[in-house]
């Protein structure tokens, strides 16, 4: 498998308070993806980061914000929370951006937002 | 990007094949077919991918019709532990799409025992 974790596993917050989630991968892979998935849906791409420092947005972006300071970590920041964004969240990671490349994913964190 | 169908939900018996259908029409002649799967509770997994020629690997086959319009994964022989959503998705080399995955609502695979 490969090396990636994502923390919390689980959280609860409430409306309007700030949360960080945390992708850590030991493969030192240059791709990062955040996906949100909620029931009866796919994966959809919030965000991904193409190297240290470099991000850009994917399809549903609006309230989130990222940050990677470095190769093995990604953050994934909800300023201020909303119920909408009560999600299952995956991080992923690639290798290259090749088409023929294979993204790995983590275990998910289950946000609830009350 | 140019989409997949698949059908919602499929049933088999384990130890039996199962073929999993993925209808994609617009497909360009860039598109990579991949497959991946999701088991419960668990992020995706990356199955299987080709771009014309048939494919086999330890856990699947990839059966890519002459046209390119559809395919069929392929489990030889189900296992319990095969019970997921499968997802079939389509990657090009455009610039503007990188290396992004757009997931469908996949298929969901019921394996009795």
């Amino acid at each position: 498998d490969a090396g990636i974790t994502q923390s919390p596993r689980h959280k609860v917050t409430e409306t309007g308070t700030p949360v960080t989630l945390r992708c850590h991968q030991t493969e030192n892979h240059r791709y990062m993806y955040w996906y949100r998935q909620d029931p009866g849906h796919g994966l959809r791409l919030i965000h991904y980061s193409y190297g240290v420092k470099d991000t850009d947005k994917g399809e549903v972006s609006d309230g989130y914000s990222v940050s990677r300071s470095k190769t093995e970590d990604f953050l994934l920041t909800l300023e201020s929370a909303t119920s909408s964004q009560t999600s299952v969240y995956f991080c992923a990671i690639s290798s290259s951006e090749r088409s023929t490349d294979t993204q790995y994913f983590g275990p998910g964190t289950r946000l609830t937002v009350l | 990007d140019a989409k997949t169908t698949q059908p919602n939900s499929m049933e088999s018996n384990e130890e039996e094949p199962v073929h999993l259908p993925c209808n994609h029409s617009t497909i360009s002649g860039t598109d990579y077919i991949h497959w991946y799967r999701q088991l419960p509770s668990q992020g995706p997994e990356y199955v299987i991918h080709g771009l014309t020629s048939n494919v086999n690997n330890r856990m699947a086959s990839l059966a890519i019709a002459e046209d390119r319009k559809s395919s069929t994964l392929i489990l030889h022989r189900a296992t319990l532990r095969d019970a997921a959503v499968y997802y079939c998705i389509l990657r090009d080399v455009s610039e503007t799409s990188g290396s992004r995955l757009t997931f469908g609502e996949g298929t969901q695979l019921t394996v009795n025992p």
